[in-house]
C-alpha cells in the first residue's frame, strides 16, 4: 500500500496568494483527516470528511480555507488569500469507518508551507 | 475538556538505555490511545494502539501501558539506539467524539546519544 499521499511537499509562497494543498487517502478508507502544525499550537485537527462529506469543519480557522473531498481518492485543502500567519505543516490522515477499524490513524508525510 | 499532556517535552539518554515517556490525559471517557512518533520534516508515524479495554500493548522493543483510571499511558522503549532519537506524541480518541478525531500533546523529543 503506498500510504497517505500528499503534494506539494514544501510550498513558498507570497502572502495574498493562493495556496492548494492536495491528499490522496489509502484506498478504502471511508475518513480523511486534515491537520495543521505549528510550534505554538502542536497538531490541530482542521476538518474531516467521512464518505466524501465534511463532517465537521470546526477546526478551520476562517473563511480563507475550504476543502472539499470530490471523490474517494482525493481531497483539496485550499487557502485564499494566504497569509504569513499560515505558515505551518499541513497534514492529511485517512482511516477505515469504525465498525472495520480500530480508529487508527495514518497521516502523509505533510505539506510545509511558507507564507512570506 | 479534554486536555493531553506529555512531560518532559525533551529527553536525552545514552545509548543502551531504557526509554519511558509519560502521557496523561484529564477526562478518562476514551475510546484508544495512539502513540506516534515523528521524525524531523516527516509525517506521524503509529506505533501502538491501545484500545480502552486493554492495559497495554507491545510491539518489538516497544511497550505503552495505559491506566484509565488514573489517566495515564506510559510508551517504554527497551535498550535505546540512536534510531529511536525523534519526537513522540500521544494521541486520544473520546468516546464522546466523532471517529478520528484525535487530541494530540505536545511531544516528547528524545535525542539517544551514541
Amino acid at each position: 500500500d503506498a500510504g497517505v499521499i500528499q503534494s506539494p511537499r514544501h510550498e513558498v509562497t507570497e502572502m495574498g496568494q493562493e495556496v492548494t494543498l492536495r491528499c490522496k487517502p489509502i484506498s478504502g478508507h471511508d475518513y480523511l483527516f486534515w491537520y495543521r502544525q505549528t510550534m505554538m499550537r502542536g497538531l490541530e485537527l482542521l476538518i474531516y470528511f467521512n464518505n466524501n462529506v465534511p463532517i465537521d469543519d470546526s477546526g478551520m480557522p476562517e473563511d480563507r480555507f475550504s476543502a472539499k473531498m470530490p471523490n474517494a481518492s482525493f481531497s483539496t485543502l485550499k487557502i485564499q488569500p494566504s497569509e504569513p500567519r499560515d505558515s505551518a505543516v499541513y497534514f492529511c490522515a485517512s482511516t477505515p469507518q469504525g465498525s472495520l477499524g480500530t480508529g487508527e490513524l495514518f497521516f502523509g508525510e505533510g505539506s510545509r508551507l511558507t507564507v512570506l | 475538556k479534554q486536555e493531553v499532556t506529555q512531560i518532559p517535552a525533551a529527553l536525552s539518554v545514552p545509548e543502551g538505555e531504557n526509554l519511558v515517556l509519560n502521557c496523561s490525559f484529564t477526562d478518562s471517557a476514551i475510546y484508544n490511545l495512539q502513540w506516534f512518533r515523528q521524525d524531523p520534516g516527516k509525517g506521524l508515524t503509529s506505533l501502538l494502539l491501545i484500545q480502552s479495554s486493554q492495559r497495554e500493548q507491545t510491539s518489538g522493543r516497544l511497550n505503552a501501558s495505559l491506566d484509565k483510571s488514573s489517566g495515564r499511558s506510559t510508551l517504554y522503549i527497551a535498550a535505546s539506539q540512536p534510531g529511536d532519537s525523534a519526537t513522540y506524541l500521544c494521541a486520544v480518541l473520546m468516546t464522546t467524539d466523532s471517529w478520528g478525531k484525535l487530541q494530540f500533546g505536545a511531544g516528547t523529543q528524545v535525542v539517544v546519544t551514541p
